[in-house]
């Protein structure tokens, strides 16, 4: 298995507080993604990264940033929580541009009451 | 709007018979196309690809076909086990990043 770690794995927050969710990789891969999985959406692309402080917006990036400072760790934050960011989030890594396999964390349930 | 679409939330099979999944796509542009495998509190594992200058690929029991005049993908598990039984996402890749689609709970019966 890749070696790809997330946390925290679970967390309950309260609607407008900033959360972090982390991604550590060992696999010394260049891209990096996080995803959230809702029900009737799939998987759906919320930021990426290319390398080192190279990031860029997916399709709901919409109340998040993101940050990689160091090749193994890309950081997600909500900036203020809300209920609709209620979703399990995954982190995914793969060594190169075209993607043809990406490694997957275990996710992480978050909860905004 | 969807770029990846599986129109089937969830199939049913029996042990032993033939699953087909399918997937359909919107974007011409697309280089490969992927399926991943996904069990509950789990995150997707990659299954089996095909790049976009084949039309079949095998692997073991399962077999991807891709038909792109129709942007249609489908993935065959045949003979279909219990342990097959997961949520199986398309997924298609051009450029950075990978596009997937909603998901088809594969339920293996015995």
């Amino acid at each position: 298995d890749a070696g790809i770690t997330q946390s925290p794995r679970h967390k309950v927050t309260e609607t407008g507080t900033p959360v972090t969710l982390r991604c550590h990789q060992t696999e010394n891969h260049r891209y990096m993604y996080w995803y959230r999985q809702d029900p009737g959406h799939g998987l759906r692309l919320i930021h990426y990264s290319y390398g080192v402080k190279d990031t860029d917006k997916g399709e709901v990036s919409d109340g998040y940033s993101v940050s990689r400072s160091k090749t193994e760790d890309f950081l997600l934050t909500l900036e203020s929580a809300t209920s609709s960011q209620t979703s399990v989030y995954f982190c995914a890594i793969s060594r190169r541009m075209e993607n043809t396999e990406a490694f997957f964390g275990q996710g992480t349930r978050l909860t905004v009451v | 709007d969807q770029q990846v679409k599986q129109n089937s939330p969830s199939l049913s099979v029996q042990e032993g018979r033939i699953s087909i999944l399918n997937c359909d796509y919107t974007n011409s542009m697309f280089d490969y196309f992927l399926w991943y495998k996904k069990y509950p509190a789990e995150g997707p594992t990659f299954l089996i690809s095909i790049s976009s200058i084949k039309d079949k690929n095998e692997d073991g029991r399962f077999t991807v076909f891709l038909n792109k005049s129709a942007k249609h993908l489908s993935l065959h598990i045949v003979p279909s086990q219990p342990g097959d039984s997961a949520v199986y996402f398309c997924a298609t890749g051009g450029g950075n990043k990978l596009t997937f689609g909603t998901g088809t709970q594969l339920k293996v019966e015995l």
